[in-house]
């Protein structure tokens, strides 16, 4: 089992306001980093899948970048909307692709 | 396409009744695994299989059992419902590092 970590663990932003989040997880035997959006009362769904050192990701006003080196993620969102309102999950899978999960960070904009 | 199908989406449980939740997927992954979201916890792994006829425990495998009888079913079995066990439970199925795809969710309740 991986350690991987989340931070902040709640997030409350304006709408309009830019955020990022962390992620952290062990710089040895590394895969890969996934980032995950999950809103209430649905399924986790992909967002990024990470694997070398200094990849930056980005799909629409959504980013992430990946710093295998120092074991470390993290998630920027531009100009948030309400509907960005979510947990964001990442994910690190082992040599077997068991993935595991940080805690989350629940992020909620205000209109 | 399907992707990863997962029923029931609502079960209630009498402590000490047994249920199979069913997971299946059409997308030919080797890797398929269970998780546990409860609050404040993210999710957590209670079984996986890298393929048909392999299965491993998680981080929270105790009162459950998997089976991986073909590469597209995976079953998860509660022996005794507890009420520790009401969460929401997720199935999910990946290939290599790539991202995982998700069911639509279990919400259970032990009573």
């Amino acid at each position: 089992i991986l350690n991987v970590e989340q931070s902040p663990q709640s997030l409350h932003v304006q709408e309009g306001d830019s955020t990022n989040f962390t992620c952290s997880f062990p710089s040895s035997n590394f895969y890969a980093l996934h980032w995950y959006r999950w809103e209430t009362a649905k399924s986790p769904e992909a967002l990024f899948v990470m694997t070398l050192n200094g990849d930056e990701k980005k799909k629409g006003r959504i980013s992430a970048t990946l710093n295998t080196k120092e074991g470390y993620s993290y998630l920027y969102i531009k100009g948030s909307q309400p509907e960005d309102s979510a947990t964001y999950l990442c994910a690190s899978p082992n040599a077997g692709n068991m993935l595991t999960f940080g805690g989350g960070t629940r992020l909620m904009v205000k209109p | 396409n399907a992707g990863v199908t997962q029923t029931p989406k609502f079960q209630v449980l009498k402590t000490g009744q047994s249920m199979t939740l069913q997971c299946a997927q059409d997308m030919n992954h080797e890797y398929m695994s269970w998780y546990r979201q409860d609050p404040g916890m993210g999710l957590r792994l209670i079984h996986y299989s890298v393929g048909a006829g392999i299965t491993d425990q998680g981080e929270v495998p105790n009162g459950y059992n998997v089976s991986r009888s073909t590469t597209e079913d995976f079953p998860l079995r509660l022996l005794s419902a507890a009420p520790s066990q009401t969460s929401v439970y997720f199935c999910a199925s990946t290939t290599g590092a790539k991202r995982a795809f998700f069911g639509q969710g279990t919400r259970l309740t032990v009573v």
